[in-house]
């Protein structure tokens, strides 16, 4: 599998400012998913990253609050817009392999205060 | 009804003992599944992939039962490094989307 690296692996930041996280993978890939992950609880699709155009959100969020760009077949960012402590999470970038399952950067601990 | 759902857990056994997780998905089509694991404050890394009845990778061996829609994890032999939740995948039939089940959380005591 390719490697994928994350940055930053964890921040505290003020409520109302905005964090942008970015994702790299060592190799080239069709799909590239953004993922949040909130204490105790399961995986939550936040958008699939298309690579020259939109990206496609899940019901639930919306491109104002998370904007993303995928400029091309190995990188994307995540921006999380204004704030609040509800968005304190690990945000997880992960792509599409070979054999069709997914694999995962190391993630990103968002924590706002 | 979820499209996949796990017995949540906790699963606390004794090392040396064998454990089974099961998930159940509702989409009769799919054809591929996976299992993870998660140790805590780190990402999902794949453990399994099943394709067709069942894998066999060391102590793990995962079965699928299409009439009854499930997939199964069984751990033998226990050790405390095993002591993580355990995620199983289902991807939507166009890829583009990956069902997450609540993942299954094991813990092996000494």
């Amino acid at each position: 599998s390719a490697v994928i690296s994350q940055k930053p692996s964890r921040d505290i930041c003020q409520r109302g400012t905005s964090l942008t996280i970015q994702c790299q993978v060592d190799s080239q890939v069709t799909m590239m998913f953004w993922y949040r992950q909130q204490p105790g609880q399961s995986l939550t699709l936040i958008a699939t990253a298309n690579q020259g155009s939109e990206a496609t959100y899940e019901s639930g969020f919306v491109i104002d609050k998370f904007p993303i760009s995928r400029p091309n077949l190995t990188f994307s960012t995540l921006t999380v817009s204004n704030m609040s402590p509800e968005d304190s999470s690990i945000y997880l970038c992960s792509a599409l392999d070979w054999d069709q399952s997914i694999y995962f950067g190391e993630g990103s601990w968002l924590t706002v205060v | 009804r979820k499209e996949v759902e796990q017995d949540p857990g906790p699963f606390n056994v004794p090392e040396g003992a064998t454990v089974a997780f099961n998930c159940t998905y509702s989409n009769s089509a799919s054809q591929s599944f996976f299992w993870y694991r998660q140790d805590c404050r780190k990402e999902p890394k794949l453990l399994m992939s099943v394709y067709s009845s069942g894998n066999e990778d060391g102590r793990f061996t995962a079965q699928l039962n299409r009439a009854s829609q499930y997939i199964s994890l069984l751990i033998r032999d226990s050790k405390l490094s095993d002591s993580a939740t355990y995620l199983c995948v289902v991807p939507e039939n166009t890829g583009n989307q990956f069902y997450f089940g609540t993942g299954t959380s094991l813990t092996v005591i000494p």
